[in-house]
């Protein structure tokens, strides 16, 4: 049982730079997250998914997109890396009714230089 | 939308209770999570709440007020293990998304 999968674990760019930072859950949830978590800010939404076909904007949405088009996959897309943006990713699924549990990944630590 | 608020810092001495409180408010209401988190590690989930009252799970509890948008998770036993960052989070009314606070660091001592 793997639960949500996220990958890569760290990753350096430089500024300017694209990447895809990739998550999988097969526990068939309908919701999935992208947050960003900051010294002393917590975790920040940045985009959200509730089913196959549909994502939307969270708090800090700028400079990132997503798209779902398998239940299973959420993939988080860096268009053009900037210094402000590194941070720890973290991706959840959730499914309304399973005990009301958030999974998390394992997080990925992004630095762009 | 979501508004937490929950202490930045606190510091207690090992074998004792803690309260760590939080505030919410919110256009919508979908229950109240308490995770865990330790340093350099994902969140681990603590507990739910969307009823009013307290909720009990072995050293940990969770209290949730609707009414007052008031939770607040209680540790008790305190071990040195339970020095962690404490999230508050609450869905968002219509999509079932959490919103987290900054969460509160906990430092338990000898």
């Amino acid at each position: 049982n793997a639960g949500v999968t996220q990958t890569p674990k760290f990753q350096v760019l430089k500024t300017g730079q694209s990447m895809t930072l990739q998550c999988a859950q097969d526990m068939n949830h309908e919701y999935m997250s992208w947050y960003r978590q900051d010294p002393g800010m917590g975790l920040r939404l940045i985009h959200y998914s509730v089913g196959a076909g549909i994502t939307d904007q969270g708090e800090v949405p700028n400079g990132y997109n997503v798209s779902r088009s398998t239940t299973e996959d959420f993939p988080l897309r860096l268009l053009s890396a900037a210094p402000s943006q590194t941070s720890v990713y973290f991706c959840a699924s959730y499914k309304q009714g399973t005990g009301n549990t958030i999974y998390f990944g394992e997080g990925s630590w992004l630095t762009v230089v | 939308g979501q508004n937490i608020d929950q202490p930045t810092e606190m510091t207690a001495t090992e074998g004792a209770i803690v309260q760590i409180n939080c505030t919410y408010q919110t256009s919508g209401f979908n229950g109240l999570f308490w995770y865990q988190q330790h340093a350099g590690e994902a969140p681990t989930f603590l507990s739910y709440n969307v009823l009013d009252g307290l909720e009990e799970k072995g050293r940990f509890s969770s209290f949730l007020s609707r009414s007052k948008g008031y939770s607040y998770l209680l540790l008790k036993e305190l071990q040195m293990k339970d020095s962690a960052s404490y999230l508050c989070a609450a869905p968002t009314g219509g999509s079932y998304i959490p919103t987290f606070g900054r969460g509160t660091s906990l430092i338990v001592h000898p």
